[in-house]
C-alpha cells in the first residue's frame, strides 16, 4: 500500500524554538495532506489541510502563526511549530489521500518542548 | 454537528472475540473507517465501510454497520495477543479526500 513518512520521528527543544516536521507521501503524490495532534489517550484533532500551491486551510481554534504550514510539492507537506512552548508537546501525525476512499498515515512525530 | 463516541476500554481473553462499538452523528459521512494504532506508532487503516453497506467481513475482522442507529462496530474473531492496540472509529462525510473525524479511541487489552 501507499507508504506516508514523516522525520523526525521524535524532537525535543527548549521552549522558544521553531520545530519543523516534515510529511512526505512516498510513492504517490497528494495534492491534499492533513496534519493531526493527538493528545495522550485522546483522539486526533484535526488541525489543519495543506493545499499543495495554495494557502492551507485551518480548523477552528488552531492558530495559523504558531502552526505554519507550507506545501511545497506533490509528495511534501511541512508543519512548523514556531516559538514552541510546552502545551505544544504532543504527537503530530499527518495523512495523505490516495484514492476516492482511503487515506494513509504517517507514523507520526513526537514533540517534547522543555 | 460532527462528533464519533466510543467506549474507552475494552479487555478480553485471547481466543475470544472482541466487540468494538462506535456511534457517530453525521448522517451524511459516507464511508466509515476502523484504524489501529499500536503504542508509538501511527495509524493502520484496518477496514472501511461505505455507508450504502451493512456488513463487510475482512479475513477476522467483521464490520457493521446500522444506518438509522448511526452505530458501527468492528469485531474481532478469535483475538490474540498482537491486536492488542488502541481501535479509532473515524468518519468522512465525503470520502478519503476530506477530513476524517475520530473517535477517542478504545484501548483493546488481550489477557491470556
Amino acid at each position: 500500500g501507499a507508504v506516508v513518512s514523516q522525520h523526525p520521528s521524535r524532537v525535543i527543544c527548549k521552549s522558544g524554538t521553531s520545530v519543523k516536521i516534515e510529511c512526505r507521501s512516498l510513492d504517490f503524490q497528494a495534492t491534499t495532506m492533513f496534519w493531526y495532534r493527538q493528545f495522550p489517550k485522546k483522539s486526533l484533532m484535526l488541525m489543519a489541510t495543506s493545499n499543495e500551491g495554495s494557502k492551507a486551510t485551518y480548523e477552528q481554534g488552531v492558530e495559523k502563526d504558531k502552526f505554519l504550514i507550507n506545501h511545497a510539492s506533490l509528495t511534501l507537506s511541512t508543519l512548523t511549530v514556531t516559538s514552541a512552548h510546552p502545551e505544544d508537546s504532543s504527537f503530530y501525525i499527518c495523512s495523505a489521500p490516495s484514492g476516492i476512499d482511503e487515506q494513509f498515515f504517517g507514523p507520526g512525530t513526537r514533540l517534547t518542548v522543555l | 454537528g460532527e462528533d464519533v463516541e466510543q467506549s474507552l476500554f475494552l479487555s478480553v481473553r485471547e481466543g475470544d472475540s472482541s466487540v468494538i462499538n462506535c456511534t457517530y452523528t453525521d448522517s451524511s459521512s459516507t464511508y466509515l473507517y476502523w484504524y489501529k494504532q499500536e503504542p508509538g506508532a501511527g495509524l493502520q487503516l484496518l477496514t472501511y465501510i461505505f455507508s450504502n453497506m451493512d456488513m463487510k467481513q475482512d479475513q477476522r475482522l467483521t464490520v457493521l454497520l446500522n444506518k438509522k442507529d448511526k452505530h458501527l462496530s468492528l469485531r474481532i474473531a478469535d483475538t490474540q495477543t498482537g491486536d492488542s492496540a488502541i481501535y479509532f472509529c473515524a468518519e468522512s462525510p465525503s470520502g478519503g479526500y476530506n477530513k476524517l473525524i475520530f473517535g477517542a479511541g478504545t484501548r483493546l487489552a488481550v489477557h491470556p
